[in-house]
């Protein structure tokens, strides 16, 4: 069955930092895998989506994520972090046949000044 | 359009009652999804329709939690004998059939049962 593991429930980085968010991810067939976004009571927002096209998909607000195969990862990175970052992030697998999203358990993002 | 509105916000209900929620999805898109989201967690699945046909159901959606979409435009999801462990943060989202993938989420209706 598809299913993401996103590694570290927290993670900080002071503003400017690399910000690097882990996804790995399991399934049988080639995967859609998908990185949200949320503010406090906010609903999801799509960061960006990898649909087998390039590996290396560029999304919204500056963040990037790697397919990575070999490593079944799909880690989201953003060079510089800005305090408006702040929030929790999700990587969700596309189920296809049963036409849902399986999402991870969320990494909060805190970001210092 | 102003995308996947969800109505209300926020819910505070004594256990016991009904609640019902409201999603209205984008006009064009065809496709209806219901997640639950319990705080600390992930969104899980709960049900999906194509149209007014509700295709698929999570083991989670028990007999106590009933979904229409009636004429497959907007879409309700009742509550019934509401319980403290239904509190959670109640997403919806939908997609057009061209795009399966190409899910929008509503800002969701928090549920606190007291």
């Amino acid at each position: 069955a598809q299913s993401v593991t996103q590694l570290g429930s927290h993670v900080s980085v002071s503003e400017g930092a690399l910000v690097l968010l882990r996804c790995n991810y399991s399934s049988s067939v080639p995967p859609y895998l998908f990185w949200y976004v949320q503010y406090p009571n906010q609903g999801l927002q799509l960061l960006l989506k990898y649909t087998s096209a390039a590996t290396l998909v560029k999304g919204i607000n500056g963040f990037e994520a790697e397919f990575k195969k070999s490593e079944t990862s799909f880690h989201l990175t953003k060079p510089s972090a800005h305090m408006s970052d702040a929030a929790e992030y999700f990587c969700a697998v596309y189920v296809e046949g049963f036409q849902k999203l399986v999402f991870g358990t969320g990494t909060r993002l805190l970001v210092s000044p | 359009d102003t995308g996947v509105s969800q109505d209300p916000r926020h819910k505070i209900t004594k256990r016991g009652q009904n609640v019902t929620f409201r999603c209205d999805p984008i006009s064009e898109h065809n496709r209806l999804y219901w997640y639950r989201q319990t705080l600390g967690q992930g969104p899980e699945f709960l049900t999906y329709f194509q149209n007014e046909a509700q295709l698929e159901k999570s083991r989670l959606l028990s007999d106590r939690f009933s979904a229409e979409r009636p004429k497959g435009s907007f879409s309700t999801l009742e509550i019934q004998r509401t319980e403290q462990g239904d509190s959670a943060m109640y997403l919806c989202a939908s997609s057009p059939s061209s795009d399966s993938v190409g899910y929008t989420f509503g800002s969701g209706t928090r549920l606190t049962v007291v």
